[in-house]
């Protein structure tokens, strides 16, 4: 069956823009998890939704990022103003339930300009 | 706090050769994964192991968990090139209170012929 996916793949923007960027879990998935990687810091946990509830958000690394999940399936993470150190592939998880095997995305690559 | 440690960071290995990947943990966990992932793409899951003891072993390579220890290895068994990529073990922190995964910063495996 189809994987995780994200979009866009790819995502450029200038310091201070907003952006937004996009997961659809595997169906019947009600994990969903968002995660950071970057040359620095390795992989970085950001949130966790069970359903459309956000039980984890101690990841997050400032009141720019936010993420919400509609419908219990599709997620957003939004960063808003970004700064050049937010460049990173952003990557989405999900699992069946909680406690599961995470399935991971292709990633979306952020480079802040 | 929940760290996870991985060594080596880097291995550089013949074809044909055996190795062992070293993964310590911090603190008591339910879960320990191993992922990999090659390069610009997203990580894969390659094991999970639940329980003290435990091992699972696909094609060359074979994965063990020690709970008293906190110690997880991955072995390889007569590397070949197509094993090159980066190893990454995680362990989970439901203990801590969070499904979120901590991840050691990864082992680059190159298989040289």
């Amino acid at each position: 069956g189809a994987g995780v996916s994200q979009s866009p793949s790819n995502k450029v923007t200038e310091k201070g823009k907003d952006v937004e960027l996009r997961c659809d879990p595997i169906s019947g998935h009600t994990a969903l998890y968002w995660y950071r990687q970057s040359l620095g810091q390795g992989l970085e946990f950001l949130i966790y939704f069970q359903g459309n509830s956000a039980p984890d958000k101690s990841g997050l690394p400032s009141d720019r990022f936010s993420a919400e999940r509609t419908g219990g399936s599709v997620s957003t993470l939004t960063i808003q103003r970004t700064q050049q150190e937010d460049s990173a592939v952003y990557l989405c998880a999900s699992s069946l339930m909680g406690m599961d095997t995470q399935y991971f995305g292709p990633g979306t690559r952020l480079t802040v300009l | 706090e929940l760290k996870v440690e991985q060594n080596p960071l880097f291995l550089s290995m013949q074809e044909g050769k055996n190795y062992t990947i070293y993964c310590n943990y911090s603190t008591t966990s339910d879960r320990l994964y191993w992922y990999r992932q090659d390069p610009g793409k997203s990580l894969e899951s390659l094991f999970v192991l639940l329980s003290n003891g435990a091992v699972k072993q696909e094609g060359r390579l074979m994965a063990s968990l020690d709970t008293k220890a906190r110690l997880s290895t991955l072995h390889i068994t007569a590397a070949v090139h197509d094993l090159s990529a980066t190893y990454f073990c995680a362990v989970d922190g439901f203990r801590g209170g969070s499904e979120k995964l901590v991840f050691g910063k990864g082992t680059k495996l190159t298989v040289n012929p």
